[in-house]
């Protein structure tokens, strides 16, 4: 079955530093998103993108932030100068023209910024 | 504004000893209501989607139902494998952003 894969699975950096998160989608699938997960909070919408553009995005998806598929696989977060509250678990997930509005995530990216 | 809200927040069974989560909603035009599950360290797991009051979905030991300001999860017969945290989440445009729930940890013992 076909799946969203996201690496590294644990990232740790330091504050200021610029970090890549990157995402497989599920093949085929046209949507996707960047949500994050700060410890015992809940799940949060950062961005979604569809067709190399953004097509919403979050107060929390400021100018530090940033996105881009580069390539016909891979879909990135950039954070450009972490700071200690940017840690967290990282998801990306993606709908597809068969399941047009199930989301299916990743496993995740846990960024600690020290 | 939109708002997710769950009950309980934590919930522990006995194995077999069955049980319903809530999930109370307000948005403007729900265009679906999602029952994920998360284990500890993992991404959510899809499980259902329900898009109009009086829909019911089933899975092996759930099912979701959905009213028009709310959604319950109930776990039948719960087993051990059944321990997580159950996320509801809305949308309201098609190919837009969840909004989360805070979840129900579920807690099944033998």
């Amino acid at each position: 079955e076909p799946e969203v894969t996201q690496t590294p699975s644990h990232q740790v950096t330091q504050m200021g530093q610029e970090v890549i998160l990157r995402c497989v989608p599920i093949s085929n699938h046209l949507y996707f998103y960047w949500y994050r997960q700060i410890l015992g909070q809940k799940v949060e919408f950062l961005v979604s993108f569809y067709n190399n553009e953004i097509s919403e995005k979050s107060e929390i998806f400021d100018d530090q932030f940033s996105v881009e598929r580069p390539d016909g696989s891979n879909f990135t977060l950039k954070i450009r100068s972490t700071k200690l509250e940017d840690s967290a678990m990282y998801f990306c997930a993606s709908i597809g023209r068969q399941s047009w509005e199930t989301q299916y995530f990743g496993p995740g990216t846990r960024l600690l910024v020290l | 504004e939109d708002q997710v809200t769950q009950s309980p927040e934590a919930l522990r069974l006995q194995e077999g000893e069955s049980s319903s989560l809530n999930c109370s909603y307000t948005v403007s035009g729900l265009r679906g209501l999602f029952w994920y599950r998360q284990d500890p360290g993992k991404g959510p797991e899809f499980l259902f989607t329900l898009y109009s009051a009086g829909e019911e979905k089933e899975k092996e030991r759930l099912k979701a139902t959905l009213t028009k300001k709310e959604s319950f999860l109930h776990i039948t017969a719960p087993k051990p494998e059944d321990s997580a945290t159950y996320l509801c989440a809305v949308q309201a445009d098609s190919w837009g952003k969840l909004q989360f729930g805070a979840g129900t940890q579920v807690v099944v013992t033998p």
